[in-house]
């Protein structure tokens, strides 16, 4: 069982566009971690969100987590090549558990 | 700080041999994660270690794998016999001992048993 579903799996854009990745679920989450992936690496934290509607912003990324805690939105904006990955986001549940989304696979075309 | 180090970085066996990953966390973590990753089923947490004690083994997925962390500098993930439906990535990461704090992962082990 998934608990945490992101959408969409795979997008393939041109640079500038701008894009939202989304991650929802039905359970309530104490935090939400956004993560990127690059080919032959290890995930890398992009932000932590902990309250219901809190927004994030690095740099053209900007994050939100829902009022109620069960979803959580990416938006890039000006999308870069550089922004290239796999994205996955992964809610809190305890002190240390984490509900990982499946990922989004991210391509940005010059 | 090197990070999360891992070895090996890549490793093909084949069936029924063993089958040996190893894990250095981040000096001054106090919590360890095995985790392993697929195209099909994504991330999965294997085990949690938090001071070198084993948590939460429900994602071993079988007696095939046992992981130990003999003390807060190493841990070993071992399968025993690998089967083919073992071939994964397989990441190690480390955290500090607060709660929500951030996952530092190694570059993972590609596993593959033909």
């Amino acid at each position: 069982t998934q608990l945490l579903e992101q959408s969409p799996q795979f997008l393939s854009i041109q640079e500038g566009e701008n894009l939202t990745v989304y991650c929802n679920s039905s359970s309530v989450f104490s935090s939400l971690q956004w993560y990127r992936q690059e080919p032959g690496e290890g995930p890398v934290l992009l932000v932590t969100v902990v309250t219901g509607g809190e927004v994030k912003k690095l740099k053209r990324l900007t994050f939100q987590f829902g009022d109620a805690r069960k979803d959580s939105s990416l938006h890039i904006t000006a999308a870069q090549p550089g922004d290239t990955g796999l994205y996955l986001c992964a809610g809190g549940r305890s002190n240390y558990q984490l509900i990982w989304g499946a990922g989004t696979k991210l391509i940005i075309k010059p | 700080d090197a990070g999360v180090i891992q070895s090996p970085r890549h490793e093909v066996t084949e069936m029924g041999q063993e089958v040996t990953l190893r894990c250095k966390p981040i000096s001054g973590h106090n919590s360890l994660f095995w985790y392993r990753q697929t195209m099909m089923r994504g991330l999965e947490l294997l085990i949690y270690f938090n001071n070198n004690v084993p948590i939460d083994d429900s994602g071993m997925p079988e007696d095939r794998f046992s992981a130990k962390m003999p003390n807060a500098s190493f841990s070993t993930l071992k399968i025993q016999p690998s089967e083919p439906r073992d071939s994964a990535v397989y990441f190690c990461a480390s955290r500090p001992g607060l709660a929500g704090a951030e996952q530092f992962f190694g570059p993972g082990t590609r596993l593959t048993v033909l």
